[in-house]
Protein backbone atom coordinates (compact mmCIF):
# COMPACT_ATOMS: atom_id res chain seq x y z
CA UNK A 1 0.00 0.00 0.00
CA UNK A 2 1.09 3.49 -0.80
CA UNK A 3 1.15 6.26 2.01
CA UNK A 4 3.36 8.11 4.22
CA UNK A 5 4.61 6.54 7.44
CA UNK A 6 5.95 8.12 10.49
CA UNK A 7 7.36 7.15 13.38
CA UNK A 8 7.56 6.16 16.57
CA UNK A 9 3.33 7.44 17.42
CA UNK A 10 4.50 8.67 20.79
CA UNK A 11 8.05 10.35 21.86
CA UNK A 12 9.06 11.37 25.30
CA UNK A 13 12.53 13.20 25.37
CA UNK A 14 14.37 14.59 28.15
CA UNK A 15 15.14 18.42 28.41
CA UNK A 16 18.22 18.98 26.88
CA UNK A 17 18.08 16.26 24.57
CA UNK A 18 18.25 15.97 20.39
CA UNK A 19 15.61 13.69 19.12
CA UNK A 20 14.81 12.27 15.40
CA UNK A 21 11.17 12.28 13.91
CA UNK A 22 11.10 9.75 10.92
CA UNK A 23 8.92 9.77 7.98
CA UNK A 24 9.09 8.18 5.08
CA UNK A 25 6.85 7.79 2.10
CA UNK A 26 6.44 5.19 -1.01
CA UNK A 27 4.19 7.55 -3.16
CA UNK A 28 7.24 8.87 -5.08
CA UNK A 29 6.02 12.88 -4.29
CA UNK A 30 8.58 14.81 -4.88
CA UNK A 31 7.25 17.56 -2.16
CA UNK A 32 7.99 16.95 2.07
CA UNK A 33 6.69 18.73 4.87
CA UNK A 34 7.19 18.98 8.29
CA UNK A 35 4.10 20.46 10.07
CA UNK A 36 3.81 21.46 14.16
CA UNK A 37 -0.09 21.26 15.80
CA UNK A 38 -0.96 22.86 19.00
CA UNK A 39 -4.01 23.06 20.42
CA UNK A 40 -6.24 25.86 18.98
CA UNK A 41 -3.43 26.89 16.22
CA UNK A 42 -4.05 25.12 13.82
CA UNK A 43 -0.54 23.49 11.72
CA UNK A 44 2.24 25.49 11.24
CA UNK A 45 5.16 25.00 8.69
CA UNK A 46 8.42 23.80 10.15
CA UNK A 47 10.19 23.11 7.35
CA UNK A 48 9.67 22.20 3.90
CA UNK A 49 11.84 20.26 0.70
CA UNK A 50 10.79 20.36 -3.16
CA UNK A 51 13.58 18.12 -4.32
CA UNK A 52 15.79 15.62 -2.78
CA UNK A 53 19.44 17.35 -1.24
CA UNK A 54 17.12 20.77 -0.97
CA UNK A 55 14.75 22.14 1.41
CA UNK A 56 13.43 25.32 2.99
CA UNK A 57 12.45 26.85 6.62
CA UNK A 58 9.19 27.27 7.04
CA UNK A 59 7.37 29.71 9.77
CA UNK A 60 8.50 28.22 12.79
CA UNK A 61 12.14 26.59 11.95
CA UNK A 62 13.66 28.01 14.70
CA UNK A 63 15.35 24.59 16.78
CA UNK A 64 14.61 22.07 14.06
CA UNK A 65 16.51 20.43 11.43
CA UNK A 66 16.02 18.21 8.66
CA UNK A 67 17.73 15.98 5.63
CA UNK A 68 16.90 15.35 2.68
CA UNK A 69 19.37 12.55 1.32
CA UNK A 70 16.48 10.20 -0.30
CA UNK A 71 13.17 10.92 -1.98
CA UNK A 72 11.74 8.89 -0.08
CA UNK A 73 13.35 10.03 3.34
CA UNK A 74 12.41 14.15 5.04
CA UNK A 75 13.32 12.74 9.22
CA UNK A 76 12.89 15.84 11.64
CA UNK A 77 15.20 17.04 14.12
CA UNK A 78 14.09 18.48 17.16
CA UNK A 79 17.22 19.98 19.14
CA UNK A 80 17.61 21.16 22.56
CA UNK A 81 17.41 24.67 21.23
CA UNK A 82 13.94 24.23 20.46
CA UNK A 83 12.60 26.37 23.78
CA UNK A 84 9.04 24.30 23.59
CA UNK A 85 8.61 21.23 21.76
CA UNK A 86 6.00 19.22 23.28
CA UNK A 87 3.46 19.40 20.41
CA UNK A 88 1.62 17.16 17.72
CA UNK A 89 4.30 16.50 14.74
CA UNK A 90 2.63 15.49 10.74
CA UNK A 91 4.86 14.94 8.11
CA UNK A 92 3.18 15.38 4.66
CA UNK A 93 4.00 15.01 1.08
CA UNK A 94 2.35 16.20 -2.08
CA UNK A 95 3.20 15.10 -6.11
CA UNK A 96 3.33 19.27 -7.35
CA UNK A 97 1.77 22.21 -6.78
CA UNK A 98 -2.02 22.00 -7.02
CA UNK A 99 -2.39 18.60 -5.60
CA UNK A 100 -3.65 17.21 -2.18
CA UNK A 101 -0.94 16.99 0.15
CA UNK A 102 -1.20 13.59 2.17
CA UNK A 103 -0.10 13.14 5.99
CA UNK A 104 0.94 10.95 8.07
CA UNK A 105 -0.58 9.98 11.53
CA UNK A 106 2.02 11.84 13.52
CA UNK A 107 4.17 11.42 16.06
CA UNK A 108 2.94 13.23 19.86
CA UNK A 109 6.16 14.38 21.40
CA UNK A 110 6.48 15.21 25.17
CA UNK A 111 9.37 16.77 27.04
CA UNK A 112 9.47 15.09 30.50
CA UNK B 1 -0.45 40.41 7.75
CA UNK B 2 -1.87 37.60 5.82
CA UNK B 3 -4.31 35.44 7.43
CA UNK B 4 -6.82 32.67 7.70
CA UNK B 5 -9.79 32.17 9.97
CA UNK B 6 -11.89 29.37 10.80
CA UNK B 7 -14.61 29.63 13.40
CA UNK B 8 -12.75 28.48 16.35
CA UNK B 9 -16.55 27.22 18.05
CA UNK B 10 -17.59 24.06 17.78
CA UNK B 11 -20.46 23.57 15.49
CA UNK B 12 -23.18 21.22 16.48
CA UNK B 13 -26.02 20.14 14.27
CA UNK B 14 -28.99 17.60 14.07
CA UNK B 15 -27.94 14.48 12.31
CA UNK B 16 -29.97 14.97 9.20
CA UNK B 17 -29.23 18.38 8.50
CA UNK B 18 -26.67 20.57 6.59
CA UNK B 19 -23.47 21.71 7.88
CA UNK B 20 -21.94 24.84 6.59
CA UNK B 21 -17.94 25.56 6.99
CA UNK B 22 -16.76 29.34 6.87
CA UNK B 23 -13.03 29.88 5.57
CA UNK B 24 -12.15 33.57 5.54
CA UNK B 25 -8.81 34.79 4.65
CA UNK B 26 -6.98 38.33 4.03
CA UNK B 27 -3.75 39.15 1.74
CA UNK B 28 -3.77 36.26 -0.13
CA UNK B 29 -4.29 35.91 -3.50
CA UNK B 30 -4.75 32.13 -3.43
CA UNK B 31 -4.35 30.00 -6.67
CA UNK B 32 -6.53 27.35 -5.13
CA UNK B 33 -8.10 26.36 -1.57
CA UNK B 34 -8.25 22.54 -0.05
CA UNK B 35 -10.48 21.08 2.48
CA UNK B 36 -8.80 18.28 4.91
CA UNK B 37 -11.05 16.06 7.72
CA UNK B 38 -8.80 15.72 10.59
CA UNK B 39 -10.15 13.05 13.21
CA UNK B 40 -8.45 13.28 17.17
CA UNK B 41 -4.98 12.14 17.39
CA UNK B 42 -4.94 11.35 13.46
CA UNK B 43 -2.79 13.39 10.17
CA UNK B 44 -5.59 15.31 7.91
CA UNK B 45 -7.07 13.65 5.36
CA UNK B 46 -7.82 15.48 1.95
CA UNK B 47 -11.26 16.01 1.00
CA UNK B 48 -11.66 18.47 -1.80
CA UNK B 49 -9.57 21.07 -4.14
CA UNK B 50 -11.29 24.21 -5.37
CA UNK B 51 -8.82 26.78 -7.88
CA UNK B 52 -9.53 30.20 -7.98
CA UNK B 53 -11.56 30.12 -11.50
CA UNK B 54 -13.75 27.82 -9.83
CA UNK B 55 -17.14 28.72 -7.92
CA UNK B 56 -18.42 25.25 -7.18
CA UNK B 57 -17.15 21.42 -6.22
CA UNK B 58 -19.17 18.82 -5.49
CA UNK B 59 -18.08 15.26 -4.34
CA UNK B 60 -20.86 13.34 -3.21
CA UNK B 61 -22.49 14.89 0.06
CA UNK B 62 -19.69 17.81 0.05
CA UNK B 63 -19.77 20.54 -1.51
CA UNK B 64 -17.25 23.74 -1.39
CA UNK B 65 -17.85 27.16 -2.83
CA UNK B 66 -15.15 29.64 -3.44
CA UNK B 67 -15.82 33.66 -3.68
CA UNK B 68 -12.61 35.38 -4.60
CA UNK B 69 -14.51 38.68 -4.00
CA UNK B 70 -15.12 38.05 -0.63
CA UNK B 71 -12.17 35.82 0.16
CA UNK B 72 -14.45 33.49 1.32
CA UNK B 73 -14.97 29.76 0.87
CA UNK B 74 -18.04 27.62 2.53
CA UNK B 75 -17.79 24.08 2.77
CA UNK B 76 -20.61 22.20 3.05
CA UNK B 77 -21.94 18.53 4.35
CA UNK B 78 -25.72 17.95 3.37
CA UNK B 79 -27.46 15.10 5.13
CA UNK B 80 -24.83 15.40 8.16
CA UNK B 81 -24.02 11.96 9.86
CA UNK B 82 -22.88 11.27 13.13
CA UNK B 83 -19.67 9.83 11.34
CA UNK B 84 -18.87 13.71 9.81
CA UNK B 85 -18.15 14.44 13.54
CA UNK B 86 -14.72 15.77 13.28
CA UNK B 87 -12.43 19.36 12.31
CA UNK B 88 -12.35 20.58 9.33
CA UNK B 89 -9.44 22.85 8.04
CA UNK B 90 -9.12 25.20 5.28
CA UNK B 91 -5.76 25.18 3.46
CA UNK B 92 -4.78 27.92 0.84
CA UNK B 93 -2.09 27.22 -1.56
CA UNK B 94 -0.66 30.99 -2.78
CA UNK B 95 1.13 29.44 -5.95
CA UNK B 96 3.90 28.00 -4.16
CA UNK B 97 4.34 24.51 -2.05
CA UNK B 98 3.60 26.15 1.47
CA UNK B 99 0.34 25.07 2.05
CA UNK B 100 -1.18 27.65 4.59
CA UNK B 101 -3.46 26.14 7.25
CA UNK B 102 -6.51 27.65 9.39
CA UNK B 103 -7.36 26.23 12.80
CA UNK B 104 -9.87 24.28 11.69
CA UNK B 105 -13.80 24.10 12.96
CA UNK B 106 -14.81 21.24 15.03
CA UNK B 107 -18.02 19.42 14.13
CA UNK B 108 -20.23 17.46 16.12
CA UNK B 109 -23.32 15.48 14.44
CA UNK B 110 -25.73 14.60 17.08
CA UNK B 111 -27.98 11.55 16.39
Amino acid sequence: DGGITQSPKYLFRKEGQNVTLSCEQNLNHDAMYWYRQDPGQGLRLIYYSQIVNDFQKGDIAEGYSVSREKKESFPLTVTSAQKNPTAFYLCASSIALETEAFFGQGTRLTVV
Amino acid sequence: SQKIEQNSEALNIQEGKTATLTCNYTNYSPAYLQWYRQDPGRGPVFLLLIRENEKEKRKERLKVTFDTTLKQSLFHITASQPADSATYLCALAPGTYKYIFGTGTRLKVLA
